[in-house]
Order: C-alpha cells, then sequence, then structure tokens
C-alpha cells in the first residue's frame, strides 16, 4: 500500500498567517490526491481533490497543488474556523490511504 | 444533496459481530458511477478504509487486507442503504466507524455519515 507523510504534524498559526501543509507518497502517484479537513467530533470534509481542484463551497483561501510525489495544501490566510486537523488521501492506487494528519492550532 | 445517515450499536462485546448501517437519501446505492465506502479512524491507527461495494451492472465487494476474512459489506437496495458486518472483534477494532460515498468515476469521498464510536469492551 502507498503511504502518505504529513509534515509537520501540528503547527501552531494566528489568524492572517500564510499555512503550507505537505504531504509525501511513498510512490508517484500523478494527481490523484485529496485533501480533507477535520474538526473535533465530526467527520472529514472534503476540500480538494485531483490535486488542486477546489470542492464545491470551499473558501477560496485554501488551494491545493503539486504532482508525482510531493503535494502542498496552503491557506493563504488562515480564518478562526480553519483551526482544524487536516488530511491528505491518494486515489492513485488501491487501497485508498490516507496521511497522518497536521493539526493547525491557535498561536 | 446526498446524505449517509449511520446506525448501529455503540458497544460491542470481544469475538462478537459489529454491525452498522448507512442509509442513502439524494442518490441510490445501486448507482452505476458511485461506490460505497467504510472507514474507521482511531488514534493508534489513523484513518483506515475498510471495504466497499458498488454496482456495475453486478455487485462488487473489495476489502482492505488488513481485516478481509472478518468483513462483510452489503447493499440493501429495497432500503438504499449498506452495511458493514466485523466479525469476531477484539479491541483494536475500538474507533469511530464512518461510512463514506466514492465520489462517481474518482477516488476520494465526497460524502460522509456523521460517524459512530464503537467501543469494543466486556
Amino acid at each position: 500500500a502507498i503511504q502518505l507523510t504529513q509534515s509537520p504534524s501540528s503547527l501552531s498559526a494566528s489568524v492572517g498567517d500564510r499555512v503550507t501543509i505537505s504531504c509525501r507518497a511513498s510512490q508517484g502517484i500523478s494527481g490523484a490526491l485529496a485533501w480533507y479537513q477535520q474538526k473535533p467530533g465530526k467527520a472529514p470534509k472534503l476540500l480538494i481533490y485531483a490535486a488542486s481542484s477546489l470542492d464545491s463551497g470551499v473558501p477560496s483561501r485554501f488551494s491545493g497543488s503539486g504532482s508525482g510525489a510531493d503535494f502542498t495544501l496552503t491557506i493563504s490566510s488562515l480564518q478562526p474556523e480553519d483551526f482544524a486537523t487536516y488530511y491528505c488521501q491518494q486515489f492513485n492506487s488501491y487501497p485508498p490511504t490516507f496521511g497522518g494528519g497536521t493539526k493547525v492550532e491557535i498561536k | 444533496q446526498v446524505q449517509l445517515q449511520q446506525s448501529g450499536p455503540g458497544l460491542v462485546r470481544p469475538s462478537q459481530t459489529l454491525s452498522l448501517t448507512c442509509a442513502i437519501s439524494g442518490d441510490s446505492v445501486s448507482t452505476n458511477s458511485a461506490a460505497w465506502n467504510w472507514i474507521r479512524q482511531s488514534p493508534s491507527r489513523g484513518l483506515e478504509w475498510l471495504g466497499r461495494t458498488y454496482y456495475r451492472s453486478k455487485w462488487y465487494n473489495y476489502y482492505a487486507v488488513s481485516v478481509k476474512s472478518r468483513i462483510t459489506i452489503n447493499p440493501d437496495t429495497s432500503k438504499n442503504q449498506f452495511s458493514l458486518q466485523l466479525n469476531s472483534v477484539t479491541p483494536e477494532d475500538t474507533a469511530v466507524y464512518y461510512c463514506a460515498r466514492e465520489s462517481p468515476n474518482w477516488g476520494f469521498f465526497d460524502y460522509w455519515g456523521q460517524g459512530t464510536l464503537v467501543t469494543v469492551s466486556s
């Protein structure tokens, strides 16, 4: 199975900061990567699919980039509602796998 | 708008069977494009995909290697839902279980159930 390594595992940031989260795959996955946001007690919510396509209704401050094995999620200006844990997921090959998560906390 | 509503017990005894159901609204379990998945989340295992069922002129099922000998996912077309059965559970199966729709013709999960915390304990 393809392993996804996210970094950092946690970060502290302030409202208005630019935040970047990395996701590295153990082998190339083309652009078959999704990003999710999860808040405590809730299910993950899809933010981005196919590495850079924003899901419907997701604010434009979220963006994704990358291809091959290295991907990035960027939040251009962190808002109070963005404090959460973020996960990447690959769907290039079965089984689908998830990264370990990055927790974004308030500084 | 697709909605997934999970139901099932939150406590299961060791060696017994975990059973959960996911009722679908806004789509059909028999759709020829999406697939219907179960995923669990625990502190030790993170987010772990368990398996899926889907219809493409006939029914298909795929399961994670880690649970393949113990898992069954079944569609119920009469009630437009699908179910998870996990046999011979141990405390390591304690987790939040989610059902999720796999987006049509892709492989990411665009709709999720609310999650069910299942604790395996005597």
